[in-house]
């Protein structure tokens, strides 16, 4: 079975220009969740996807969305970028049962200049 | 609110040493408790995870950890470690797919 993938693996961007990180889950998992890792703030959850619908959100400002398609794929944007997004960002899926644990993807690294 | 935390940040360990990781939660409710490893260059990867009943559980590559509730802590085990097992060790917790992660500790066998 293919794990959970993420494209691109890398990317830089200039700060103020947006950016759109996609994800796709392992097959069978509905739920995808997304993170970002730092080396200041660890890993910190940004939002989950099921069925299409957000069912949490982190706390992190409105520059950052996402969004999940009906094949369960999914995208993140983050507009406006700012020095500080600059990080590793991770998807992870589940195949939200009880004691469903999550599988993360490799991330992509996000670079903002 | 929830935290996880990581008290050890680097651990230097000579191969065949035992080792033990702290980490302890601030929790409200039921909550379910993870170990992942993330070696280099890959991927996180999970060790093991309790949700609930036997509060000692087995993971993947002989690591272990125990849930004491009294002492709100989930600290990982392995009795002898590897050079293999050189890696950045997270202890997550939360309730459904919202994790929060300790700080991670970052450890280093040698051979």
């Amino acid at each position: 079975k293919a794990g959970v993938t993420q494209t691109p693996r890398y990317l830089i961007k200039t700060r103020g220009q947006q950016v759109t990180l996609s994800c796709s889950p392992i097959s069978g998992h509905r739920s995808v969740s997304w993170y970002q890792q730092t080396p200041g703030q660890g890993l910190q959850f940004l939002f989950e996807y099921f069925s299409e619908t957000q069912r949490n959100k982190g706390n992190f400002p409105g520059r950052f969305s996402g969004r999940q398609f009906s094949n369960s794929r999914s995208e993140m944007n983050v507009s406006t970028l700012e020095l500080g997004d600059s990080a590793l960002y991770l998807c992870a899926s589940t195949a939200d049962r009880g004691d469903s644990p999550l599988h993360f993807g490799n991330g992509t690294r996000l670079t903002v200049t | 609110a929830q935290s996880v935390s990581q008290h050890n940040h680097h651990v230097i360990l000579s191969e065949a040493a035992s080792l033990e990781l702290g980490c302890n939660y601030s929790y409200g409710g039921t909550v379910n408790l993870f170990w992942y490893v993330q070696y280099p260059g890959q991927h996180l990867q999970l060790l093991l995870k309790y949700f609930s009943g036997d509060p000692l559980v087995k993971g993947i590559k002989g690591f272990e950890a125990e849930f004491i509730k009294s002492k709100f802590s989930f600290n990982l085990r392995k009795p002898s470690v590897q050079w293999s097992d050189t890696a950045e060790y997270f202890c997550a917790g939360g309730a459904g797919n919202m994790l929060t992660f300790g700080g991670g500790t970052r450890l280093m066998v040698k051979p």
